[in-house]
């Protein structure tokens, strides 16, 4: 079964602090799609990030960074000094290839940073 | 482009009416999605359109749902009759699959990834 688990269902920090958010995934294809998305309190969703199953490779882009590791099926998303503004739901997310294109969310995880 | 654009933003209907959704996803993208939120449940796929054709319906919760895409503009998701717990976010979203499904090259063709409007709160009370 194709599955998204995001086991931290909220997470307080204090301004400037690094944060993770984990994102475990299960699927029986080789070839699949991984997205991060975050839910701002006004609601809508943003992308943040794509990967597909080829490219384990890291990613940084700015304070946020990705790391992809197959072996665990893991797509894990680092926050590093937190800002209030990241407040929100992240949503990892799941599309693989013999599904069509359905892309499923995990149940998110709710990050407070406070001042 | 504007990106995905959903009307309304917010209905309240009476429990029976019929409520009818709207999307228009971003020109020139051939997938168009429709998800609901709730708390208990978090975000489902209902059902998901490649170049207009529902593909994939099954998580449509019952026979009182129906979407449609006319033209690869314009779909609609319709609750006949809508009961209180259909209330929820409602949202439509779109991506463009290149190339044709199926495939990913390890240059990371493939699927983008999903737009999404900005939701419409449905509640029925």
């Amino acid at each position: 079964a194709q599955k998204v688990t995001q086991a931290q269902t909220e997470i307080s920090v204090v301004e400037k602090e690094d944060v993770t958010l984990d994102c475990v995934y299960e699927t029986r294809d080789t070839t699949y799609y991984l997205f991060w998305y975050k839910q701002p309190p006004s609601g809508e969703l943003v992308f943040l990030i794509r990967r597909n199953s080829f490219d384990e490779q890291n990613e940084i882009s700015g304070r946020y960074s990705w790391n992809f590791q197959k072996s665990t099926s893991s797509f894990n998303f680092t926050i590093t000094a937190s800002q209030v503004v990241d407040s929100a739901v992240y949503f990892c997310a799941l599309i693989w290839m013999d599904s069509s294109y359905k892309l499923i969310f995990g149940s998110g995880t709710r990050l407070l940073v406070r001042p | 482009d504007a990106g995905v654009i959903q009307s309304p933003r917010h209905e309240v209907t009476e429990m029976g009416q019929e409520v009818t959704l709207r999307c228009k996803p971003i020109s020139g993208h051939n997938s168009l999605f429709w998800y609901r939120q709730t708390m208990m449940r978090g975000l489902e796929l209902l059902i998901y359109f490649n170049n207009n054709v529902p593909i994939d319906d099954s998580g449509m919760p019952e026979d009182r749902f129906s979407a449609k895409m006319p033209n690869a503009s314009f779909s609609t998701l319709k609750i006949q009759p809508s009961e209180p717990r259909d209330s929820a976010v409602y949202f439509c979203a779109s991506s463009l699959e290149e190339p044709p499904s199926g495939y990913i090259s390890k240059q990371g063709q493939g699927n983008t990834e999903a737009f999404f409007g900005q939701g419409t709160r449905l509640t029925v009370v």
